[in-house]
């Protein structure tokens, strides 16, 4: 089983669609959680942290659930600039170890 | 600033050859990191270095090498490329593990 799993998708969606992405993640004592964004044939960058009491930006909500292991990203009002890939993203203590998920792909239509 | 810098974009190997992928950052943090990216894998990582003159194995290290030259530079060295190690490769650094990584643009290595 991998550490950090998400379903690969396509998500296909329209314009002003709104999407919901989840990630689960096998380790319990996992400390941070973050959502990235990477577009096509580009490096990952930070889209959002996510916080226990769940956190906005803008269109975008991030929850996390600790007692299930899940963490989720809301998109709302999906623009045709949100067409990327997601990727969850979780940190455990020592080692300095990072988990990255295999992403989620999003295309959002005219 | 120019963040992170990855070098070369491209490379093009023969089974057997060796080659240096070198990265820089001019943040001023203290963890550097290098991951390969593969379709349906996500990133995965090879080595990362918690701070300067220190570097440690992480998910995939066989068939590579690291040096962190100073707190700016950290790179990565294929001794025998193969095919399996066609990969897209990323470095990135943060400031700490709970913090942001910053990603270089990456470099598309194919083995032949």
């Amino acid at each position: 089983r991998k550490e950090v799993e998400q379903d690969p998708g396509p998500f296909n969606v329209p314009e002003g669609a709104t999407v919901a992405f989840n990630c689960t993640y096998s380790n319990s004592a996992s400390q941070s959680f973050f959502w990235y964004r990477q577009d096509c044939r580009k490096e990952p960058k930070l889209l959002m942290s996510v916080y226990s009491s769940g956190n906005e930006d803008g269109r975008f909500t991030a929850q996390l659930n600790r007692a299930s292991q899940y963490i989720s990203l809301l998109i709302r009002d999906s623009k045709l600039s949100d067409s990327a890939t997601y990727l969850c993203v979780v940190t455990n203590t020592g080692g300095f170890k990072t988990i990255f998920g295999a992403g989620t792909r999003l295309f959002v239509k005219a | 600033n120019a963040g992170v810098t990855q070098t070369p974009k491209f490379q093009v190997l023969k089974t057997g050859q060796s080659m240096t992928l070198q990265c820089a950052q001019d943040m001023n943090h203290n963890s550097m990191y290098w991951y390969r990216q593969d379709p349906g894998m996500g990133l995965r990582l090879i080595y990362y270095s918690a701070s300067e003159g220190t570097t440690d194995k992480g998910e995939v290290p066989n068939g590579y090498n690291v040096s962190r030259l100073n707190k700016r530079e950290f790179s990565l060295r294929l001794e025998s490329a193969a095919p399996s190690q066609t990969s897209v490769y990323f470095c990135a650094c943060t400031s700490g593990i709970q913090n942001t990584q910053y990603f270089g643009p990456g470099t598309r290595l194919t083995v032949l």
